[in-house]
């Protein structure tokens, strides 16, 4: 069974930086795609970035590509977003989401973390 | 960046009856390879969205036959039919065919 766990949210003050994870499970994580996707407090879906499936390019939202970095770490079969210089509008849950059945489907979607930017 | 419009945005139907929701595109999805990567989800309350459908038409694995996905260039459109309890939720549609990937804003279905 495919399992994507996130962890690493919680409050952060504006301005702060803060890292998220995503362990995968269930199948090979180094043979695919990952995407990180949010969903504000108001039910808004937006799309983040993407890591190819061996961690040499990666795709952002524009408007977050500045303040945003995708990694992973295959040996780990984890994904990572770093956050940086946060903002209240980053208030928000975060998906990690595998790529199976192509690089452009997000198939599998963990279960999100939930960050607050609050001082 | 391609804005998706969903239509309705609450659709209220009986069990056991058909729902459709469209999704319009600012700009043709159809990509340059010739596929078109118009993707469906649902949110059931409380849960992260799960895939129902892809590139338009292809049904995700599990997800039963009621669900179907259609159309081409801007507009698109998923029928449910014979509406369960477990299809209440929100409908997002999901294109990947510009980037950045934008989403829909979504449809809640709920029982009348």
């Amino acid at each position: 069974e495919v399992q994507l766990v996130e962890s690493g949210g919680g409050l952060v003050q504006p301005g702060a930086s803060l890292k998220l994870s995503c362990v995968a499970s269930g199948f090979t994580f180094s043979d695919y795609w990952m995407s990180w996707v949010r969903q504000t407090p108001g039910k808004t879906m937006e799309w983040i970035g993407d890591i190819k499936y061996d961690g040499s390019y990666t795709n952002y939202a524009p408007s977050l590509k500045n303040r945003f970095t995708i990694s992973r770490d295959n040996a780990k079969s984890t994904l990572y977003l770093q956050m940086s210089n946060v903002r209240s509008e980053d208030t928000a849950t975060y998906y990690c989401t595998s790529n199976r059945i192509a690089a452009r489907v997000m198939d599998a979607w963990g279960q999100g973390a939930s960050v607050t930017v609050s001082s | 960046d391609v804005v998706l419009t969903q239509t309705p945005v609450s659709l209220l139907i009986s069990l056991g009856g058909q729902a459709s929701i469209s999704c319009r595109s600012s700009q043709s999805l159809v990509h340059s390879n010739g596929n078109t990567y118009l993707h469906w989800y649902l949110q059931k309350p409380g849960q992260s969205p799960q895939l129902l459908i892809y590139q338009v038409s292809n049904r995700f694995s599990g997800i039963p036959d009621r669900f179907s996905g259609s159309g081409s260039g801007t507009d698109f459109t998923l029928k449910i039919s014979r509406v369960e309890p477990e299809d209440l939720g929100v409908y997002y549609c999901l294109q990947r065919t510009h980037n950045p990937w934008t989403f829909g804003g979504g449809t809640k279905l709920e029982l009348k």
